[in-house]
This record gives C-alpha cells, sequence and structure tokens, in this order.
C-alpha cells in the first residue's frame, strides 16, 4: 500500500523567497511521485513527477523537486516564488501499471507581496 | 488541445433525489476517475474505468454509481443523494499506471 504524507498544512512566504514544501512517502517498491499545484476554485493541474533517473526533476514555472530513497522523500522546491503561486500543492503516488493515484492531504501556500 | 470538461459547474439537488455528473474527455486515456474533495480529506477516490463499459469501485463508492458508455464520457450517478454528498467532485483520464492525470475543473454539488 502506498501511503503519502504532506507535514506542512500552511506556508506563507513573501514573494521572492524560496520555498520549499516538503512530502515523505512510504512503499516498498518502484513509484511515480509526482505534484499537482490547485489554484482556488480549480481542478488540479499536474506540476511534475518522477520515476528514474537524475533525482533533480524540473517542473513548470520554475519548480522542481528532488527524490530521495533513503528520507523517503520527493520535495518541492522554487528558488523565487511570485504572488501567482499562492495554491494548494499536492504530493502523489502511484505504482507503474497501478490503477491510481494516492494523494497527500495537501499544503496551501501563501504568498504575501 | 486536450481536456476534461465537467458539467454542470455547479449543482443543487434535494435529498432524495437523483443526480448525474457528467464528464468528458478529449486526452484519448483509457482510466477515468471520479474523486471529492472536502476539507480535512483531500482526495478520495470514488470510482474509476479502465476503458469503454467497465466501472471499478474506488475506496468511498458507497451511495455512488458509474458509468463509462464511451471512451471519452464517464458519468457519477448519486441515485438517492444526501446531505452528506454535499461535496465538490472532480473527474481525472490518464494513462495506466501513469501519474501525471489531467483534472476537470470541478462541480460544486449541495444536496439540501
Amino acid at each position: 500500500t502506498q501511503t503519502v504524507s504532506q507535514s506542512d498544512a500552511h506556508v506563507t512566504v513573501f514573494e521572492g523567497d524560496s520555498v520549499e514544501l516538503r512530502c515523505n512517502y512510504s512503499y516498498g517498491g518502484s513509484i511515480y511521485l509526482s505534484w499537482y499545484i490547485q489554484h482556488h476554485g480549480r481542478g488540479l493541474q499536474f506540476l511534475l513527477k518522477y520515476y528514474s533517473g537524475n533525482p533533480v526533476v524540473q517542473g513548470v514555472n520554475g519548480f522542481e523537486a528532488e527524490f530521495s530513497k533513503s528520507d523517503s522523500s520527493f520535495h518541492l522546491r522554487k528558488a523565487s516564488v511570485h504572488w501567482s503561486d499562492s495554491a494548494v500543492y499536492f504530493c502523489a503516488v502511484s505504482a507503474p501499471g497501478g490503477y491510481k493515484v494516492v494523494f497527500g492531504s495537501g499544503t496551501r501556500l501563501l504568498v504575501s507581496p | 488541445e486536450a481536456a476534461v470538461t465537467q458539467s454542470p459547474r455547479n449543482k443543487v439537488a434535494v435529498t432524495g433525489g437523483k443526480v448525474t455528473l457528467s464528464c468528458n474527455q478529449t486526452n484519448n486515456h483509457n482510466n477515468m476517475y471520479w474523486y471529492r474533495q472536502d476539507t480535512g480529506h483531500g482526495l478520495r477516490l470514488i470510482h474509476y474505468s479502465y476503458g469503454a463499459g467497465s466501472t471499478e469501485k474506488g475506496d468511498i463508492p458507497d451511495g455512488y454509481k458509474a458509468s463509462r458508455p464511451s471512451q471519452e464520457n464517464f458519468s457519477l450517478i448519486l441515485e438517492l443523494a444526501t446531505p452528506s454528498q454535499t461535496s465538490v467532485y472532480f473527474c481525472a483520464s490518464g494513462d495506466p499506471g501513469g501519474s501525471d492525470y489531467t483534472f476537470g475543473s470541478g462541480t460544486r454539488l449541495l444536496v439540501i
């Protein structure tokens, strides 16, 4: 069974700051790890994913995430946030060939001007 | 542009009434999913489908039925709506085993 944990329910930063949103997972085999963003009143949008290879993956709008097998983590980072990055971010895991994606509980990011 | 379209965007239903939420995808994905999103619960999988004619139970299927008449369309049916089914419902499509779903914009359902 795959599980995913996002320990921070809320994160507040100022515009131009860097930010890291944390994600930890548990699963014994190969997995896909991904991040989604949800702006208020909208559906989730896919940001990036990792399966194998370079542990640092690049996504849209300057987001990147780093996979760590030793820490069972897949943290999302951005070097300089913009007010439009304010949203809820979901980490997700799925097993290759599996039927579903398991989502974390989400982290609400608020970027203050 | 490939997309997932949900209708209606908003719905008010009476307790005991029948509600049908519709979803259409132009991604040619085999898999489609229905989730509900509630504060404190995140996204929970209700039903999913591997392709036309198939429906499978997700994690919280009680009180819901699903129908996949074609590759493009996947409906969620509440035969006897209850206030506990008040929620935001999201449809998504994706490739089998993949992790990059495409989500619709959601349907906000209020059961009174």
